[in-house]
């Protein structure tokens, strides 16, 4: 399985400002997502980050509020900006072999609150 | 696209009792469905998966069933302990392509009395 590391793990935020978190993980893989998961709620599917290219965006997510990277086959980015308090949830990195293994593993989450 | 249902939203049995938590899919494509365990503050945790070629699928205490024809699936958590307490996710996806995503059930919260 692989490791998965999230970075920063929660952090408090001004509206109107920007937060850049990191996922590293620790092998190559074909496929990485981000997720938002709101307090008490299951996970959402913000996109798919695809190696060298433009990440695929699921209905109700757009690149201007949540640009993504995805410099290499173990590193991504995912930025909230603009936030605001609607944007305080849970941020979450999942990565798979996607067509070779599909088991997807995730990071432990970064807790953003927006005040 | 996929619809997850999962039953029920909140479990609530005695320690030692079994478990079990249904899910159904919408997309007959969907070949692929796993669990996963997410304890408070942590990251969901992959506990077992099934994909449509196999009816059934254990590891330990753990088990899985899945009906292609009736498109559900469910967990069955047997001998359970205070520490099996989590929020419990099924998910769907159609593995083997480029657009491989997994679409989830609300979960499930299990709590197991001592």
């Amino acid at each position: 399985s692989a490791v998965i590391s999230q970075k920063p793990s929660r952090d408090i935020c001004q509206r109107g400002t920007s937060l850049t978190i990191q996922c590293q993980v620790d092998s190559q893989v074909t496929m990485m997502f981000w997720y938002r998961q709101q307090p008490g709620q299951s996970l959402t599917l913000i996109a798919t980050a695809n190696q060298g290219s433009e990440a695929t965006y699921e209905s109700g997510f757009v690149i201007d509020k949540f640009p993504i990277s995805r410099p290499n086959l173990t590193f991504s980015t995912l930025t909230v900006s603009n936030m605001s308090p609607e944007d305080s949830s849970i941020y979450l990195c999942s990565a798979s072999q996607g067509m070779r293994d599909t088991e997807a593993f995730f990071g432990q989450g970064t807790r953003l609150t927006v005040v | 696209g996929e619809n997850v249902e999962q039953h029920p939203s909140t479990l609530s049995v005695q320690e030692g009792d079994s478990a079990v938590i249904k899910c159904t899919y919408s997309d007959s494509a969907s070949n692929y469905f796993p669990w996963y365990k997410q304890e408070l503050g942590k990251g969901p945790q992959l506990i077992i998966d099934i994909r449509s070629n196999v009816g059934e699928k254990k590891d330990q205490r753990i088990a899985v069933t899945l009906n292609k024809t009736a498109k559900h699936f469910s967990l069955h958590i047997t001998e359970t302990q205070p520490e099996d307490s989590a929020v419990y996710f099924c998910a769907a996806a159609m593995s083997g392509g480029s657009n491989y995503k997994l679409t989830f059930g609300k979960g499930t919260l299990l709590t197991v009395n001592p």
